[in-house]
């Protein structure tokens, strides 16, 4: 079992729609969530991150984690093309404060908006 | 204010060469993390370093190699490249302390092994 499992898609919605991307894991020693955006042919760009349990919201994003279920989602509302990429959610361990450790990432999930 | 550039964009090689890919972190930042992306295994941590020294691994053989200077740019080299090396190499920059959590990544190198 991977200790992150993403479905790779690829989801197609209408423009206007709201999407659910999701993401379980098994190491329950991950205290750290994130959601990052990759277009074609570039690097992931950070979209936001959670520590533990509860939401998050930064304009049309909400990230959404459940520790109890080892379960955290990342809803979009009012879907645009522009929002078309790859996005993957990411997670790590406590943090030890001096740098950034090693994240394990979701393989990725296909997102099209049809305009 | 620069984001993260990696050079050189696209690299192609054959199989028993060695390879040295370069990374320019974000001004200001001191911690800078490799991970390479393939379509079967997708995005996989190398390594981490902060203030030149090695703070983290990932499972890599010790084929897989980096540094990373006084001024925070890194490089990382593969040796004896086999064709399972080919793959989006990505590097990420981030600050110390609690901002580390924020990484940010640069385009890639994209590796060919033939």
């Amino acid at each position: 079992q991977k200790e992150v499992e993403q479905d790779p898609g690829p989801l197609s919605v209408p423009e206007g729609a709201i999407v659910s991307l999701n993401c379980t894991y098994s190491n329950s020693a991950f205290q750290y969530f994130m959601w990052y955006r990759q277009y074609s042919r570039k690097g992931p760009e950070l979209l936001m991150y959670t520590y533990s349990s509860g939401n998050k919201e930064d304009g049309r994003f909400t990230a959404q984690v459940d520790k109890s279920s080892k379960y955290i989602s990342l809803f979009i509302r009012d879907s645009q093309p522009s929002d078309s990429a790859t996005y993957l959610c990411a997670m790590r361990q406590g943090y030890s404060g001096g740098g950034a450790d090693g994240l394990t990432f979701g393989k990725g999930t296909h997102l099209i908006i049809q305009p | 204010k620069a984001g993260v550039t990696q050079t050189p964009r696209y690299l192609i090689k054959t199989r028993g060469q060695q390879v040295t890919l370069s990374c320019s972190p974000i001004s200001g930042h001191r911690s800078v993390s490799w991970y390479q992306q393939t379509p079967g295994q997708g995005l996989q941590f190398l390594f981490e370093y902060f203030s030149e020294t090695q703070r983290n691994k990932g499972n890599f053989p010790g084929r897989f190699s980096g540094r990373q200077f006084s001024n925070s740019r890194s490089e990382m080299n593969v040796s004896t490249l086999e064709l399972g090396d080919s793959a989006l190499y990505l590097c990420a920059s981030s600050l110390a302390g609690t901002s580390g959590l924020e990484q940010f990544f640069g385009p890639g190198t994209r590796l060919t092994v033939l």
